[in-house]
């Protein structure tokens, strides 16, 4: 079964402890993973998308890297508005159609 | 500015009614998207649409009904099947149905009273 999935649930960091957040999965004919940030409230928005394993991004303080079978967010010397819930999802063939395979996601707390 | 739009941000539904939520987008896009989003579950498919007039059932289709009359519009339809529809609903949309990347509104919340 095509399937995503983000550890931890939650992860409640101080003001410049560095982390990761992982995302595995099992989906055959992957076409990219994403990662997604989403505030209460409102819709996910666009972080990174990675290819093929090997592939790195980086934005700020959060870098996204990939293999064959998951990805990390890692999150270096995080500040208080890093805290939102990071959504991982891939796009791949499912049944014969292109389809966004969503997380559950990481809630991620940033305390001062 | 291009993007998506949503309305209304919150709608309350009576036990019985049937409700439709609105999705528009100036993206020019051709695909577009409705997921469900409840309380530490991920974001999961109810419809899709890869052009106008045509649009296709996703892994929780049951209690909602959608139409595609022009490209910038994608309503869906919450009807009175749907036993539990308070959740968190989003539209999204992409260039084309196999296109890399998806863009978001900004949600509605459904509650039943």
């Amino acid at each position: 079964e095509d399937q995503v999935t983000q550890s931890p649930e939650a992860l409640r960091l101080q003001e410049g402890e560095s982390s990761s957040l992982n995302c595995s999965y099992t989906v055959s004919g992957l076409r990219g993973l994403f990662w997604y940030r989403q505030d209460p409230g409102k819709g996910p928005e666009f972080l990174f998308t990675l290819y093929s394993a090997g592939e790195e991004k980086e934005k700020e303080r959060l870098k996204a890297t990939l293999t064959k079978k998951e990805s990390f967010l890692h999150i270096t010397a995080p500040k208080p508005e890093d805290s939102a819930t990071y959504l991982c999802a891939v796009q791949a063939i499912i049944q014969g159609a292109q389809k966004l395979v969503f997380g559950q996601g990481t809630r991620l707390t940033i305390n001062p | 500015d291009g993007g998506i739009t949503q309305s209304p941000k919150y709608l309350f539904r009576k036990e019985g009614q049937n409700v439709t939520l609105s999705c528009e987008q100036n993206l020019n896009h051709d695909a577009m998207y409705w997921y469900r989003q409840d309380p530490g579950q991920g974001l999961r498919l109810i419809y899709y649409s890869q052009i106008v007039n045509d649009f296709q059932k996703g892994d929780i289709a049951e209690g909602y009904s959608v139409s595609r009359e022009k490209k910038e519009s994608f309503p869906l339809t919450v009807t009175s099947a749907q036993k539990n529809p308070t959740a968190f609903y989003l539209c999204a949309s992409s260039l084309t149905q196999g296109a890399i990347g998806y863009t978001f509104g900004s949600g509605t919340r459904l509650t039943v009273v």
